[in-house]
């Protein structure tokens, strides 16, 4: 499969642990970009890595998220101190230089 | 602030019928215009993706127009089967980054 791969799927934890979550795009897509969708809405901007660059970040990406996407590859982000609050659905898509994106599986957080 | 809004929130058809699903939005500076569909628990599956210089896209039984002026696009359905319920949602990309804008998405049950 050539599509773009989440991992995990799915991820429970408890109220102030930390987590991490990989995407893996589609090869040779240079752009690379987060989303969060929360139950019975649409997915919101997280940011978005042009090879290894962060380019763009939302206001949502409070300063308890970072982002990497080191040599321009697979990228993960990380959730410090979770909170109830951040349980959602975490959704990575990957595009070349046009516009077109193309979505990953998702990663399901649920925190207790 | 580019602004999304999906009408109806749900819609129950029963199978064979024709359907029209609406996308409508506040800032007409757009890009590009992308149909997904997301199945429970899953992934975005790109269905059609229309440039701002283009009105309309076709694949197979679905048709997607689109009108800058009046900020609308609809997603024609033609023929539904029960294996097309899903939420369909609509995805604006312009001047506000790299990344989409979603709209909250239209449930569809298509009954056999």
């Amino acid at each position: 499969d050539t599509g773009v791969s989440q991992d995990p799927r799915h991820k429970i934890t408890k109220r102030g642990q930390n987590v991490t979550f990989r995407c893996d795009p589609i090869s040779e897509h240079n752009r690379l970009y987060w989303y969060r969708q929360t139950l019975g809405q649409g997915p919101e901007f997280l940011t978005y890595f042009q090879n290894e660059a962060q380019l763009e970040k939302s206001r949502l990406l409070s300063d308890r998220f970072s982002a990497e996407r080191p040599k321009g590859s697979f990228s993960t982000l990380e959730i410090q101190r979770t909170e109830q609050g951040d349980s959602a659905m975490y959704l990575c898509a990957s595009s070349p230089l046009g516009p077109e994106q193309y979505f990953g599986p998702g990663t399901r957080l649920t925190v207790t | 602030k580019q602004e999304v809004t999906q009408i109806p929130a749900a819609l129950s058809v029963p199978e064979g019928e024709n359907l029209v699903l609406n996308c409508s939005f506040t800032d007409s500076a757009i890009y590009n215009l992308q149909w997904f569909r997301q199945d429970p628990g899953k992934g975005l599956t790109s269905l059609l993706l229309i440039q701002s210089s283009q009105r309309e896209q076709t694949s197979g039984r679905l048709n997607a127009s689109l009108d800058k002026s009046s900020g609308r696009s609809t997603l024609y359905i033609a023929a539904s089967q029960p294996g097309d319920s899903a939420t369909y949602l609509c995805a604006l990309g312009g001047n506000y980054g790299q990344n989409f804008v979603f709209g909250p998405g239209t449930r569809l049950s298509v009954l056999p």
